[in-house]
């Protein structure tokens, strides 16, 4: 089965500029996860669909952030404007159910984001 | 207290050693205890899973849950040089909470 897929691998920017990630999950996957993962930490999560709606996005900046699931398939997270501290890199992740041990979660490569 | 707490090592063993990977948690109510992978430029990848306190074995891993103490490990026997990795635990409360809670990780070097 082909894996998430994620794009770009890499990307700079300067801050206050905007940027977006573009993530595809395994076909058949209704959850959908964005992850946060900062150099020499753990992955956190930002926000979680199912299907095509929000189920979390409690951690999710919303003054600069935004995510969206368009036909329960593919995602995209924009970050506008940009932080210094927002350079991390960002996992997508998706899961057949709905993401406890019983359904894992397959992660993508992640976008690196370098904001300068 | 962080909820979860990880050593992040680095941890250097030579090949065919057994190594000891290990998380304390503060929140009584994560049931659901995961280790995770994570290669270098890579996405973390679900190694075992635990439910309930006790051991769990997988070939060369194994992992053990002591929900008295808060602690969970994670074991590898006769490691590998391809067992060098970044290892996360990540813990769920289940009952309708989808949440994982991540450890920091610990980079594992194995030396041939």
């Amino acid at each position: 089965e082909a894996g998430v897929a994620q794009s770009p691998r890499y990307k700079i920017i300067e801050k206050r500029q905007s940027v977006a990630f573009w993530c595809n999950p395994i076909s058949g996957h209704a959850t959908l996860y964005w992850y946060q993962q900062i150099l020499g930490q753990g992955p956190k999560l930002l926000i979680q669909f199912q299907n095509n709606g929000v189920v979390d996005d409690s951690q999710l900046p919303k003054d600069r952030f935004s995510a969206e699931r368009l036909k329960g398939v593919d995602s995209t997270l924009k970050i506008q404007p940009a932080k210094l501290e927002d350079s991390a890199v960002y996992l997508c992740a998706s899961s057949l159910g709905k993401g406890t041990a019983g359904s894992p979660l397959h992660f993508g490569n992640g976008t690196r984001l370098t904001v300068t | 207290q962080k909820e979860v707490e990880q050593d992040p090592g680095p941890l250097s063993v030579p090949e065919g050693a057994i190594v000891s990977l290990n998380c304390t948690y503060s929140n009584s109510a994560f049931q659901y205890f995961m280790w995770y992978r994570q290669y270098s430029r890579k996405g973390p990848e679900l190694l075992m899973y635990t439910y309930s306190s006790g051991n769990k074995e997988d070939g060369r891993f194994t992992a053990q849950v002591d929900k008295s103490s808060k602690y969970i490990s994670l074991f590898i026997r006769d490691s590998q040089p391809s067992d060098s990795a970044t290892y996360l635990c990540a813990l769920n409360s289940g009952a309708g909470s989808y949440q994982l809670t991540f450890g920091k990780g610990t980079k594992l070097s194995v030396i041939p």
